[in-house]
């Protein structure tokens, strides 16, 4: 079956530090991934998207993350975060195997700035 | 573009009694997909549409569970004799329908809680 790990369940960092949430995944057939983050009381938006082509994709809000296909990874970073990042951020993948348009989420990381 | 709209935004209910949510996609989006996303977690797929054709339902939609999109425009989810276990923010996305590169757009969710 295919999964979605995200290892850090909480990343605590200070304003203007670099980040990097962390996403590994699991399946057997090609994927495409992406990262949504989600804020209090809000739906889930989409930060970036990998589909093929280059490994690094830029995002939103000043986020990119880079496709590891040999490491099954994707993880997300940001070179400086401000106060406004704070939020939960989920890592997904739609698997490429007999039209399955749905997503596998991980279990999400909540990022946290510090002034 | 006025986005996916879920109503109600928040609802309390007591254990066996039914409830039924209402999900309104982006217009002209042809696939609608439904979520639940527990207290700290991710979301899981529950079901997706094409148009008014249910195509694909996960496990999680146990027989209490059924949704519906008579027209192909909105979608309702309905939960009979619900139960504890019920409580959660149910998300409803919606995307254009034309292949798999495509982004799942979210709603800001119904938060159900059953007492």
């Amino acid at each position: 079956a295919q999964s979605v790990t995200q290892l850090d369940s909480q990343v605590p960092v200070f304003e203007e530090a670099p980040v990097e949430l962390r996403c590994n995944y699991s399946s057997s057939v090609s994927v495409y991934l992406f990262w949504y983050v989600q804020y209090p009381n809000q739906g889930l938006q989409l930060l970036l998207k990998y589909l093929s082509g280059s490994t690094l994709v830029k995002g939103i809000n000043g986020f990119e993350a880079e496709f590891n296909k040999s490491q099954t990874s994707f993880h997300l970073r940001k070179p400086s975060v401000h106060i406004s990042d704070t939020a939960e951020y989920f890592c997904a993948v739609r698997i490429l195997n007999q039209g399955a348009q749905k997503l596998v989420f991980g279990q999400g990381t909540r990022l946290t700035i510090n002034p | 573009d006025t986005g996916v709209s879920q109503n109600p935004r928040h609802k309390i209910t007591k254990r066996g009694q039914n409830v039924t949510f209402r999900c309104d996609p982006i217009s002209e989006h042809n696939r609608l997909y439904w979520y639940r996303q527990t207290l700290g977690q991710g979301p899981e797929f529950l079901t997706y549409f094409q148009n008014e054709a249910q195509l694909e339902k996960s496990r999680l939609l146990s027989d209490r569970f059924s949704a519906e999109r008579p027209k192909g425009s909105f979608s309702t989810l309905e939960i009979q004799r619900t139960e504890q276990g019920d409580s959660a923010m149910y998300l409803c996305a919606s995307s254009p329908g034309q292949g798999s590169r495509e982004t799942q757009y979210f709603g800001p969710g119904t938060r159900l809680l059953v007492l």
